[in-house]
């Protein structure tokens, strides 16, 4: 099947501690995103790569990172310079052949 | 101001009622328009997808572009209770492999 695929669903983590989101896809997509959901705030960019090796900032992109060294991987790394990470975490792809862009399930991070 | 602008509901409608979605643009380069329909806790799927103004029909469900006056439309008739979600207004300018410009999202209930 293809598709994307997030780990895991449930993240829980310390306050002050790094964490990475894993996001990898198989659809043979070029470009991939990251995207943070609050309640009430729908969706917002915060990186996204339309190739391997380079990326771009979103939106909020500030206490975050990412790498893109495969095109069927970008992981997602929260700092802990990020202020509020406490977030429903969506990972996305897209190609040039399709209209849309496909989502993962979500991964919900929760800093305690 | 935000680039698209969308009304966060919550709306409440019996079964069989007209729904009635909207959102407003102020970036008159956006071409491309798109409805995701979010069930709790899970990635968005793609609903209806538009191409410049005018209007697209799929089954219960009606897409409607008005450039002119940087507003799209959704319409679902004869809502059931499986239709019960947060449903994302989203745009872009060009390429597929660029970044997409969501709605807050609006929240959708109906009820048996």
């Amino acid at each position: 099947d293809g598709g994307i695929t997030q780990s895991p669903k449930y993240l829980f983590r310390k306050e002050g501690q790094n964490v990475t989101l894993s996001c990898e896809q198989n659809l043979n997509h070029d470009a991939m995103y990251w995207y943070r959901q609050d309640p009430g705030q729908g969706l917002r960019l915060i990186y996204y790569s339309q190739i391997v090796n380079d990326f771009q900032k979103g939106d909020i992109a500030e206490g975050y990172s990412v790498s893109r060294e495969k095109k069927e991987s970008f992981p997602l790394t929260v700092t802990s310079a990020q202020k509020n990470p406490t977030a429903f975490y969506l990972c996305a792809s897209s190609s040039e052949r399709e209209s849309e862009q496909f989502f993962g399930p979500g991964t919900r991070l929760t800093v305690l | 101001q935000k680039e698209v602008e969308q009304d966060p509901g919550p709306l409440s409608v019996p079964e069989g009622a007209i729904v009635s979605l909207n959102c407003t643009y102020s970036n008159s380069a956006f071409q491309y328009f798109m409805w995701y329909r979010q069930y709790s806790r899970k990635g968005p799927e793609l609903l209806m997808y538009t191409y410049s103004s005018g209007n697209k029909e799929d089954g219960r469900f009606t897409a409607q572009v008005d450039k002119s006056s940087k507003y799209i439309s959704l319409f679902i008739r004869d809502s059931q209770p499986s239709d019960s979600a947060t449903y994302l207004c989203a745009m872009r300018r060009g390429s597929t492999l660029g970044r997409l410009y969501f709605g807050r999202g609006t929240q959708l209930t109906v009820w048996p």
